[in-house]
């Protein structure tokens, strides 16, 4: 089944404790992206991925670390994780972009407390 | 002015209205549109996308595209109670940027 995994689906840490959230995709998708979602504010990109060892900050990287290492995986990492971090993060991946196919493929998301 | 723009609703309607969604967009050269549903606690899904000036039609669900005005709307035919959910607009400008959605109520 073509699908994105993320876990976990709830994390409650505390300030300043390291944490990754993993996503990982199995169809074999070029593009790989994070996004937060807060009340009000919709989905709001955090980084992107073009390709295996290409990422680029999007609207609200400040906080936030981003690997691509191998073209499945896409982890997130809160280096020292802050109350503001607070927030819904959901995983996505679709076909290189500029193709016919743009549908984004969403992980079910990762609800973080940041206490 | 916010790239992509909605109303957050909520917009409530009885079953078997029709539901309408708007969108409006700043940028002119976004070429590509799309509709997303979440339902609550789930992640965004495909529902439609539309690339050219006019109507396009998928069962219930009809994307309008009017690029000279900037807008593209969702319209909904015979709501059902399971259309309850929130719907985002997104714009592609060589990434998505998604509106913060409109939470649409379809009563029984």
């Amino acid at each position: 089944e073509a699908q994105v995994t993320q876990n976990p689906r709830y994390l409650i840490t505390v300030t300043g404790k390291k944490l990754t959230v993993t996503c990982s995709q199995n169809m074999n998708h070029e593009y790989m992206s994070w996004y937060r979602q807060d009340p009000g504010l919709g989905l709001r990109q955090i980084y992107y991925s073009m390709n295996v060892e290409v990422t680029d900050k999007g609207d609200v990287p400040e906080g936030y670390k981003v690997s691509r290492k191998e073209k499945r995986n896409f982890p997130l990492i809160l280096e020292s994780p802050s109350p503001n971090q607070t927030s819904l993060y959901f995983c996505a991946s679709r076909s290189a972009p500029g193709g016919t196919n743009e549908k984004l493929f969403f992980g079910s998301g990762t609800q973080l407390s940041v206490l | 002015q916010k790239e992509v723009e909605q109303n957050s609703g909520p917009l409530s309607v009885p079953e078997g209205a029709i539901a309408s969604l708007n969108c409006t967009y700043s940028d002119r050269v976004s070429q590509s549109f799309f509709w997303y549903r979440q339902y609550s606690g789930k992640s965004p899904e495909l529902i439609m996308s539309i690339y050219s000036n006019g109507d396009k039609e998928d069962g219930r669900f009809t994307a309008q595209l009017n690029k000279a005005s900037q807008y593209v709307s969702l319209l909904i035919r015979d709501s059902q109670p399971s259309d309850s959910a929130t719907y985002l607009c997104a714009v592609n400008r060589g990434k998505l940027i998604f509106g913060q959605g409109t939470e649409l109520s379809v009563k029984p």
